[in-house]
């Protein structure tokens, strides 16, 4: 079946400038997850949903960082105002549930910013 | 402050020789620990959850042990085709929410 799919694979943009990455998780996954991952760092962990929820924000690095999910379904992670420290790569990852069940990760989002 | 560590940075191995990969883990709320793989330039696979001290679990040339503090992943004659880097994360349950810590890897190259 079709796994975690993320858009778009590489993102050029502006300081200053907003954008948008979109995250469509496998079919079913009722829980969401983002993370980012700067060249040579491990992943940290922005935040998760479960359903449309997103219980802890905390996570986020910023107030420049806002994510949603809609439907149960596509999730996206907007960074307003893009600093050239937002480049990295932004993976998105979704499990059958909460709690401690395996993750499947897109490929993520190259973000970089000039 | 919750704490996840994984040693060596990196390793490199003949094919056929084998060894372990560390992980250590200070948290709170432990409610799994996971292994992952993975290739450059694409997203981690999963490879383990461990639940409790004492688990193990195996797959192909892969296995996972935990402890209370630490985890290892024991490669048994490893092929040149196992290089990738390996990811440790731990869950754990605070105040009613879920968080994810991952160590920053081990960096696997096997040689033929």
């Amino acid at each position: 079946g079709a796994g975690v799919s993320q858009s778009p694979s590489n993102k050029v943009t502006e300081k200053g400038k907003d954008v948008e990455l979109r995250c469509d998780p496998i079919s079913g996954h009722t829980a969401l997850y983002w993370y980012r991952q700067s060249l040579g760092q491990g992943l940290e962990f922005l935040i998760y949903f479960q359903g449309n929820s997103a219980p802890d924000k905390s996570g986020l690095p910023s107030d420049r960082f806002s994510a949603e999910r809609t439907g149960g379904s596509v999730s996206t992670l907007t960074i307003q105002r893009t600093q050239q420290e937002d480049s990295a790569v932004y993976l998105c990852a979704s499990s059958l549930k909460t709690g401690p069940y395996e993750q499947y990760f897109g490929p993520g989002t190259r973000l970089t910013v000039t | 402050e919750d704490q996840v560590t994984q040693s060596p940075e990196a390793l490199r191995l003949q094919e056929g020789e084998s060894s372990s990969l560390n992980c250590s883990y200070t948290v709170s709320g432990l409610r799994g620990l996971f292994w992952y793989r993975q290739d450059p330039g694409k997203g981690p696979e999963f490879l383990f959850t461990l639940y409790s001290a004492g688990e193990e679990k195996e797959k192909e040339r892969l296995k996972a042990t935990l402890t209370k503090k630490e985890s290892f992943l024991h490669i048994t004659a490893p092929k040149p085709e196992d290089s990738a880097t390996y990811l440790c994360a731990v869950q754990a349950l605070a105040s009613g929410t879920y968080k994810y810590i991952f160590g920053t890897g081990t960096r696997l190259k096997v040689l033929a």
